[in-house]
């Protein structure tokens, strides 16, 4: 079952733009995680943010997180042709217990232009 | 070097053969996961394995098998069963206290 929707699908941009994707999902959660993941590649750990949290910085990434909303964006600032890529958000929710058991939305590609 | 590794890369099977993909993982992580991955799609968790000799199914497990017999190795049999198995196949690993998960490099299935 996928939890979230992403949003856009895709995203083309310029390197130096800043770039912003948007996950939304269905039910409460314990946190929420982006990953990264370059073509044909495995996922990478990008940030996770907990549900008592509202905002989240790591470098050139920021996250926020709209629990009334059941909202949250990632913000890459200053994008590089390196950050092409594909990003999905995952969901951990309290109904989960203690397996790690995590939901992923479809993903955004992105798509940074020299 | 610590990690995970999956083996291998790429695999093709006839219709109707069983195959297997190999995960491991060196990270002493306790917990394991099995996910497929279509184009242009998310992932979706076919097993997942929080000790050894226990795993549980996931969402879309019917079609396949795992086994838990060691730590550091949950390896996923495709079963002839499995209608659709052409895809990407991940396995990702986490530590008791953590929340993050950590990917192999992944298995492209192609059934020919």
């Amino acid at each position: 079952s996928q939890q979230g929707e992403e949003d856009p699908q895709a995203l083309s941009i310029q390197e130096g733009e800043n770039a912003t994707m948007n996950c939304s999902y269905k039910t409460s959660i314990n946190n929420l995680q982006w990953y990264r993941q370059n073509s044909g590649r495995g996922l990478v750990h990008l940030i996770l943010i907990r549900s008592n949290e509202r905002e989240k910085h790591s470098g050139r990434l920021r996250v926020t997180l709209d629990t009334s909303k059941k909202s949250s964006s990632l913000l890459i600032t200053a994008s590089r042709a390196a950050d092409t890529a594909s990003y999905f958000c995952a969901t951990a929710s309290p109904g989960s217990g203690n397996t790690g058991k995590l939901i992923f939305g479809q993903g955004t590609t992105l798509q940074v232009k020299p | 070097d610590g990690g995970i590794t999956q083996s291998p890369k790429y695999l093709f099977r006839k219709e109707g053969q069983n195959v297997t993909l190999s995960c491991e993982q060196n990270l002493n992580h306790d917990a394991m996961y099995w996910y497929r991955q279509d184009p242009g799609q998310g992932l979706r968790l076919i097993y997942y394995s929080q000790i050894v000799n226990d795993f549980q199914k996931g969402d879309i497990a019917e079609g396949y098998s795992v086994s838990r017999e060691k730590k550091e190795s949950f390896p996923l049999t495709v079963t002839s069963a499995q209608k659709n198995p052409t895809a990407f196949y991940l396995c990702a690993s986490r530590s008791g206290a953590g929340d993050t998960q950590y990917f192999g490099p992944g298995t492209r299935l192609t059934v020919l």
